[in-house]
């Protein structure tokens, strides 16, 4: 079984629509979470990190977290163009800092 | 504040031979993290340093190593190359061990042939 897991995608939404991105995870004692943006051709960007249960807003950004359903997921609101890339998920396990299990990441595409 | 600066860009090597890849990490950031990119399995964790010390490795053979320098630059070595070894090779740093956010470098790009 894969430790972090994400739908493969691709995931197409309208322009404006919302994206919703999930991610679960395996070890139940993992306390830090991160989404990556990935864009074709480009390394990883970080863009939202996430330590404590419940939502954390960062512009059209939201991450939530809940550590009981080992689910951690992330949404775009008003999703634009330019937001088409793919999103990793990353756990730290272990709290071994440079050290993040990620999975395989969600194509977004946003038409138009 | 320049970011996380890895070179070369691209390689091209054949089966046998070793490479040697080289990381700066952006300034004042103490750790360096290497990860392999492959389509098949994604983003894999190879090995972080901090202060000229290995702290954590992942799940690869012997045959990738690496070292850290007094003034954080970092290096990954793989010897004896395999096809399999074909992959983007990411750097990423962060401000020490206990941060865990990383900024990734561009990449090196291996091809083995």
């Amino acid at each position: 079984q894969k430790e972090v897991e994400q739908n493969s995608g691709p995931l197409s939404v309208p322009e404006g629509a919302i994206a919703s991105l999930n991610c679960t995870y395996s070890d139940r004692v993992s306390q830090s979470f991160f989404w990556y943006r990935q864009y074709s051709g480009k390394s990883p960007e970080l863009i939202m990190s996430i330590y404590s249960n419940g939502d954390k807003e960062d512009g059209r950004f939201t991450a939530q977290l809940n550590k009981a359903s080992q689910y951690v997921s992330l949404l775009i609101r008003d999703s634009q163009p330019s937001d088409s890339a793919t999103y990793l998920c990353a756990v730290n396990m272990d709290n071994q800092g440079g050290k993040l299990i990620f999975g395989q990441g969600t194509e977004l595409s946003v038409k138009p | 504040k320049a970011g996380v600066t890895q070179t070369p860009r691209y390689l091209i090597k054949t089966r046998g031979q070793q490479v040697t890849l080289s990381c700066s990490p952006i300034s004042g950031h103490r750790s360096v993290s290497w990860y392999q990119q492959t389509p098949g399995q994604g983003l894999q964790f190879l090995f972080e340093y901090f202060s000229e010390t290995q702290r954590n490795k992942g799940n690869f053979p012997g045959r990738f190593s690496g070292r850290q320098f007094s003034n954080s630059r970092s290096e990954m070595n793989v010897s004896t190359l395999e096809l399999g070894d074909s992959a983007l090779y990411l750097c990423a740093s962060s401000l020490d061990p206990g941060n865990e956010k990383l900024f990734f470098g561009s990449g090196t790009q291996l091809s083995v042939l």
